[in-house]
């Protein structure tokens, strides 16, 4: 099993649209949990890191479900410039170790 | 401008021939880290630093070698690079390592190696 799973997609929706993805995680110790961006061949940037209650920034909202080990990133409202892949990141601190884990990416397509 | 910047942009180099990818910071952040990303495999950390003097392997450290003489520069080197390590490389930095912070990364190096 991967450390860190996502749904490579795409996911294709019209503007307008709600859309979610998941992302499960291996490592049951892992403390921090984030939502990177990624525009093609570009550097990826922080979306939203996400808390345990679950956080909200606008039209998306970050939730963590540390029972099943996922993490999810709903998105509102799609806009055309939604369109990217979306990273899931998983910290691994065990072992005295600093390490991020990331997911292959979710590419998402808003469609006018 | 707070900024992470990398050179060079792109490199295109033979089999064996050493290499340096450079990677400053101006944010004071405590740790750098080197990704490479592939196709299908996302990406992967090389090597982290925790400061100065301080670094360790991530999941993909072998053909790479990383050194952190200064807080700001966190350079990559390829002794003797292989086709194998063509890719795109980030560097990143942010506070420190062990808590939930925002890592920052540089534009990319997309390196060929033939």
């Amino acid at each position: 099993r991967k450390e860190v799973e996502q749904d490579p997609g795409p996911f294709n929706v019209p503007e307008g649209a709600t859309v979610a993805f998941n992302c499960t995680y291996s490592n049951s110790a892992s403390q921090s949990f984030f939502w990177y961006r990624q525009d093609c061949r570009k550097e990826p940037k922080l979306l939203m890191s996400v808390y345990s209650s679950g956080n909200e920034d606008g039209r998306f909202t970050a939730q963590l479900n540390r029972a099943s080990q996922y993490i999810s990133l709903l998105i509102r409202d799609s806009k055309l410039s939604d369109s990217a892949t979306y990273l899931c990141v998983v910290d691994d601190f065990t072992s005295g170790t600093y390490k991020y884990i990331f997911g292959t990416g979710t590419r998402l397509k808003v469609l006018a | 401008e707070a900024q992470v910047t990398q050179n060079p942009r792109y490199l295109i180099t033979v089999t064996g021939k050493k290499l340096t990818v450079t990677c400053s910071q101006n944010m004071n952040h405590e740790y750098m880290s080197w990704y490479r990303q592939d196709p299908g495999l996302g990406l992967r950390q090389i090597y982290y630093s925790m400061n100065v003097e301080v670094t360790d392997k991530g999941d993909v450290p072998e053909g790479y070698k990383v050194s952190r003489k200064e807080k700001r520069n966190f350079p990559l080197i390829l002794e003797s690079p292989s086709p194998n390590q063509t890719s795109l490389y980030f560097c990143a930095s942010s506070l420190p390592g062990g808590e939930r912070n925002e890592q920052f990364f540089g534009p990319g190096t997309r390196l060929t190696v033939l």
